[in-house]
Formats: C-alpha cells, structure tokens, sequence
C-alpha cells in the first residue's frame, strides 16, 4: 500500500504570496491532519478534515485554511506569507481519526518564505 | 492542560549500550500515547503505541516502552543501540481538547549513537 504523499516536496515563497500543498494519504484512510514543524516551536497541530468536513482545528490565524475533497486527498493554503511561515508542513492520515489511532506521516513540504 | 514533555533535548549513547528516551505527560482521563520517530528530511515514522492493557509495548526496530500510569511516563527504550537509530524522537498523547480529542507531541529528543 503506496503511503502519505505530499506534494511539492519543497517551495520558496515570498512574503504576501500565497501557497497551496497536497496530500494524499493512504488509500481507505479517511482522516488527514496537518501539522507544522519549525525548530522553535515543533510540531503544532494544524486542522484535521474528516469526509470533506473540517472537524478540528489548532491555534491558527484564518490565513491557514484547508479543505478535503470527496477521494479523501487534501490540500492546505496559506495566505498572504509571512516569513515566519516557513516550516516544515506534515500531512498524516489515518482510517477515521479515533483517539486510539495511529496516524501516518507524509515526507513533508518544506516551504521556505523570502 | 494537557501535555507532553521530553525533559532532555539531545541523548548520547555507546553503539550497544541500553538507550532510554524520557517522555512524561499530563492528561485528564485515559491517556494514549505514541512514540514516533523523525530522522533527516523525513516525516514522521511510528514506532509503538499504548492503548490498553500491558504496560509494556514492543514496537519496531527492536523498540519498546513502559507505561507507568503512577509517575506518568512512558519512556522509550532499546537493548542495544544501533548507530542507525541515530534521529529525532517525539513523543505523542492524544487527548481531548476543547471537546476535540488531538495529537500532542513532545519537544524532540535528539538520540545520536555514538560508534
């Protein structure tokens, strides 16, 4: 079974712009999460979208948004960049997102911004 | 306030040498909780989970951890330490927040295997 992809693998930016990424998580899993990684503040938890619905969500300003589309691949735009937007952005599936769960990890975008 | 802490940010030990990775953490009700591992330009790989049961759980590449419900640990261990298993280690709880139950990982330990 093919796993989590992400796509771009890397993207450079510049400030104002705005970005879009890809995932497409593990055929049958229905629950993909987005995380940020940065070196100061780790993984931070992003949003979550379960059956095309955003069903949770983290400490984010509304310029990080998501969406999933009805074959459970999903995508994440950030608007309007900052520099510290750059990071490490991880997408990870898992079959329907229960607390017991283990959630996959993709390689990861790694965006930087100018 | 739920939470995860890795008290140590870097780890050396011996190639063969026992290696232990230290994750506490603090949670409200049953906590489930992950250990995954991070190595250069990479995502996250996991590695073992306790849910229930057995305090002790074995996970891949030779892996374990122990729960210890009383102190609130769950660290990471392994026999013998392999050069390769030279990476980033996160601990993770799941647990309910603000009605929405969540991934929340450790800082990172940085374990490098010393030849």
């Amino acid at each position: 079974k093919a796993g989590v992809t992400q796509t771009p693998r890397y993207l450079i930016k510049t400030r104002g712009q705005q970005v879009t990424l890809s995932c497409s998580p593990i055929s049958g899993h229905r629950s993909v999460s987005w995380y940020q990684q940065t070196p100061g503040q780790g993984l931070q938890f992003l949003f979550e979208y379960f059956s095309e619905t955003q069903r949770n969500k983290g400490n984010f300003p509304g310029r990080f948004s998501g969406r999933q589309f009805s074959n459970s691949r999903s995508e994440m735009n950030v608007s309007t960049l900052e520099l510290g937007d750059s990071a490490l952005y991880l997408c990870a599936s898992s079959q329907t997102g229960e607390i017991w769960e283990t959630q996959y990890f993709g390689p990861g975008t790694r965006l930087l911004v100018l | 306030a739920q939470s995860v802490a890795q008290p140590e940010d870097q780890v050396n030990v011996a190639e063969g040498n026992p290696l232990t990775v230290k994750c506490t953490y603090s949670v409200s009700g049953n906590p489930y909780l992950f250990w995954y591992v991070q190595y250069p330009n990479r995502g996250l790989q996991f590695l073992l989970k306790y849910i229930t049961g057995d305090n002790l759980v074995k996970g891949s590449y030779g892996f374990e951890a122990e729960f210890n419900k009383s102190q609130t640990s769950f660290h990471l261990k392994k026999p013998s330490a392999l050069v390769s298993d030279s990476a980033l280690y996160f601990c993770a709880v799941r647990a309910l927040t603000s009605g929405t139950y969540k991934y929340i990982f450790g800082t990172g330990t940085r374990l490098k295997v010393l030849a």
